[in-house]
C-alpha cells in the first residue's frame, strides 16, 4: 500500500524557476528518501534525510523534514529542462527495511 | 563500479506462462529488494533479502510469486501462471546493510507484459 502522498501530482515551470514538491506520510519513520525517475524505468537516488534531521542540501536540492507534521518537501532551485522527470518520496519505517513510496510528482521544466 | 543490473529489460509472455526475472546487485551489498511498479504509481514493495534469506516477504501478492537468492548475490524473482494483472515494471534495489537507514540503489527494471 502507498504511504506517502505527493503534492502536486503534476508541476510545470519555466527553466530557471524553482520547483517545490511536498510529501506527506502516515506512520513513524526512520528516514525519508527522494528519488527521480525518467520514463518509468530505474529510480535515481537524490537525497536521504534521517528522522532526527530537519534540513539537508545537495547541490541544487534542498530537502526539509517535519516529523511533527509527517511531511517533507523537495526544492529544486534554478531548474533545468533536464530536471524533467517524476519525483518520488519514500519512507523507511522504523521497524523494517522496506521503502514505502508515494505516487510521485511529474515535473516538467520548459526550456 | 557497476550499478544494479536486471535482465531481461523487457519480457512479453502469455497468460498462464512461467517467468523468471534476474537481478545482479551492487557487489558487496548484502541487502536486496524487489519492488513492482504499475503505470502511474509509485513502486510497491515485494520482498527483501538479507544475505541468502528472505527477511521480509510480506509484499508478495500471492503464492504465484517466489524469489530466491541462493548465494547471497544474484536474485531471481519467479512468477508462476502469470496473469494480465502481473504486467508492470519489476524493480530491484540493493543496499549495503539493512535496518531501514541506508540508501537503496535501483536497477533499470524489467518491464513485464502478460498478454
Amino acid at each position: 500500500s502507498q504511504q506517502g502522498e505527493e503534492d502536486p501530482q503534476a508541476l510545470s515551470i519555466q527553466e530557471g524557476e524553482n520547483a517545490t514538491m511536498n510529501c506527506s506520510y502516515k506512520t513513524s519513520i526512520n528516514n525519508l528518501q527522494w528519488y527521480r525517475q525518467n520514463s518509468g524505468r530505474g529510480l535515481v537516488h537524490l537525497i536521504l534525510i534521517r528522522s532526527n534531521e530537519r534540513e539537508k542540501h545537495s547541490g541544487r536540492l534542498r530537502v526539509t523534514l517535519d516529523t511533527s507534521k509527517k511531511s517533507s518537501s523537495l526544492l529544486i532551485t534554478a531548474s533545468r529542462a533536464a530536471d524533467t522527470a517524476s519525483y518520488f518520496c519514500a519512507t523507511g519505517e522504523t521497524s523494517g527495511s522496506r521503502l514505502t513510496f508515494g505516487e510521485g510528482t511529474q515535473l516538467t521544466v520548459n526550456p | 563500479g557497476a550499478g544494479v543490473s536486471q535482465t531481461p529489460s523487457n519480457k512479453v509472455t502469455e497468460k498462464g506462462k512461467y517467468v523468471e526475472l534476474r537481478c545482479d546487485p551492487i557487489s558487496g551489498h548484502t541487502a536486496l529488494y524487489w519492488y513492482r511498479q504499475s503505470l502511474g504509481q509509485g513502486p510497491e514493495f515485494l520482498i527483501y533479502f538479507q544475505g541468502t534469506g528472505a527477511a521480509d516477504d510480506s509484499g508478495l501478492p500471492n503464492d504465484r510469486f517466489f524469489a530466491v537468492r541462493p548465494e547471497g548475490s544474484v536474485s531471481t524473482l519467479k512468477i508462476q501462471r502469470t496473469e494480465r494483472g502481473d504486467s508492470a515494471v519489476y524493480l530491484c534495489a540493493s543496499s549495503i546493510d539493512s535496518g531501514g537507514t541506508d540508501t537503496q540503489y535501483f536497477g533499470p527494471g524489467t518491464r513485464l507484459t502478460v498478454l
